[in-house]
């Protein structure tokens, strides 16, 4: 079965300085793997997506994250944060398709704070 | 392009009355939908799916049921509230079978009194 851990709850970065976000994931074959982030009291918002294409997939807002398959990781990184980032970032990883359904596998959250 | 759209976004409802909540979609026909549920403090957590009219699969038994009565229409429903029942309501879809990807509405704060 599919799972994901996101390593940390809370981390906390100064705004100007790199995110890191730790993601591993565990699958049975070539997963499909996202990042979600998540304002306070509003919905999922998708920031990348991989599919078996590029391993160093960019997304929205200067976010982009690394596919490696050795380290069955895929970690979510920013090189300068802003205070709009402050906000809840979920690892998701695909589970398989049965009748007609994909089932998401989503990590328990990492919360992200910036300070000035 | 497609748009999720839920309703209401904040309800306040006693123990033991009903609810429904709505989710549409728009812009994308014959879609893939999702509701989910997030209490406080915790993940998310996948309720019901469906891949047509009428057609809904559980993942959990609970006091819920959800209903689809239109392409593009989702309802989550309960008879009698529990206090459990309190939390952040998503809804969710996709293009179909084969795309892994969903896309959220802006959710539903429950609150059961």
């Amino acid at each position: 079965a599919q799972s994901v851990t996101q390593l940390d709850s809370h981390v906390s970065v100064s705004e100007g300085t790199p995110v890191l976000l730790r993601c591993n994931y565990s699958s049975s074959y070539s997963p499909s793997l996202f990042w979600y982030v998540q304002h306070p009291n509003k919905g999922l918002q998708l920031l990348l997506k991989y599919t078996s294409a590029a391993t160093l997939v960019k997304g929205i807002n200067g976010f982009e994250a690394e596919f490696k398959k050795s380290e069955t990781s895929f970690h979510l990184t920013k090189p300068s944060a802003h205070m709009s980032d402050a906000a809840e970032y979920f690892c998701v990883v695909s589970d398989s398709v049965s009748g007609g359904y994909n089932k998401l596998i989503f990590g328990a959250g990492t919360r992200l704070a910036v300070h000035p | 392009s497609q748009t999720i759209h839920q309703w209401p976004a904040t309800l306040v409802q006693p123990v033991g009355s009903p609810l429904s909540l709505e989710c549409t979609v728009e812009g994308t026909s014959n879609p893939n939908l999702y509701w989910y549920r997030q209490a406080a403090g915790r993940g998310l957590q996948l309720l019901f799916y469906s891949v047509g009219i009428g057609q809904i699969s559980s993942e959990v038994p609970q006091n819920l049921s959800a209903s689809r009565p239109q392409d593009r229409q989702f309802i989550l429903s309960s008879k009698k509230l529990l206090l459990s029942d309190s939390g952040f309501y998503l809804c969710a879809w996709t293009r179909g079978q084969w795309s892994y990807e969903q896309y959220f509405g802006p959710g539903t704060r429950l609150t059961v009194t």
